[in-house]
């Protein structure tokens, strides 16, 4: 069975650090999508990553695939208010399928 | 049209009953999937339909099915819902890029 844990689960910091969410598997994916999902909305999707050590970043995130593909991490630099919600990770599956992680929950305190 | 829309938002059923939850896909995305996301936890895998016929399922039973449409709709159905089958059931659709584009859900409520 394929797992994808996260951590830490939980996250609560003031604005303006810097935090790190991983995600971690024992299986190789194909691709690997990072989500963040509001409280009463589905996930919304912020990157994919593909290539094994591939890095992209999207203003203040940083996403890194690792070098196996079993692996990924997020950085937030300059947390804000506005970042706080539930991060989700979902790596490929098959043709078909996505494993979602169990999930950062980030709360940035003003 | 863009965006993936469902309905209802919030429903209540009571134990051994069914429910039907409607997705309504964006346009040009032959690929639609559900996901149960309980309560603290991340989305888990329902089944995946492309061009309306179920091409993946994950650990769910049969009571969970599921029908797409040429118009870009699907369907998910529960038949003898349980205590446990409360959740928010998400519907996401893909026109073969990478990722997918979800909708906000449906809360399911089983009293």
């Amino acid at each position: 069975t394929q797992l994808l844990e996260q951590s830490p689960q939980f996250l609560s910091i003031q604005e303006g650090e810097n935090l790190t969410v991983y995600c971690n598997s024992s299986s190789v994916f194909s691709s690997l999508q990072w989500y963040r999902q509001e409280p009463g909305e589905g996930p919304v999707l912020l990157v994919t990553v593909v290539t094994g050590g591939e890095v992209k970043k999207l203003k203040r995130l940083t996403f890194q695939f690792g070098d196996a593909r079993k692996d990924s991490s997020l950085h937030i630099t300059a947390a804000q208010p506005g970042d706080t919600g539930l991060y989700l990770c979902a790596g490929a599956s098959g043709t078909y399928k996505y494993i979602f992680g169990t999930g950062t929950r980030l709360k940035v305190l003003a | 049209e863009t965006g993936v829309t469902q309905s209802p938002t919030h429903l209540i059923k009571t134990r051994g009953q069914q429910v039907t939850l409607r997705c309504s896909s964006q346009s040009g995305h032959n690929t639609v999937s559900w996901y149960q996301q309980a309560l603290g936890q991340g989305p888990q895998f329902i089944f995946q339909y492309y061009r309306e016929e179920e091409n993946g399922r994950g650990n769910f039973p049969p009571r969970f099915s599921g029908l797409q449409f040429p118009n870009y709709s699907s369907e998910l159905n529960v038949n003898a819902l349980e205590l446990d089958d409360s959740a928010l059931y998400l519907c996401a659709s893909r026109g073969g890029s990478y990722g997918y584009t979800f909708g906000s859900g449906t809360r399911l409520t089983v009293v």
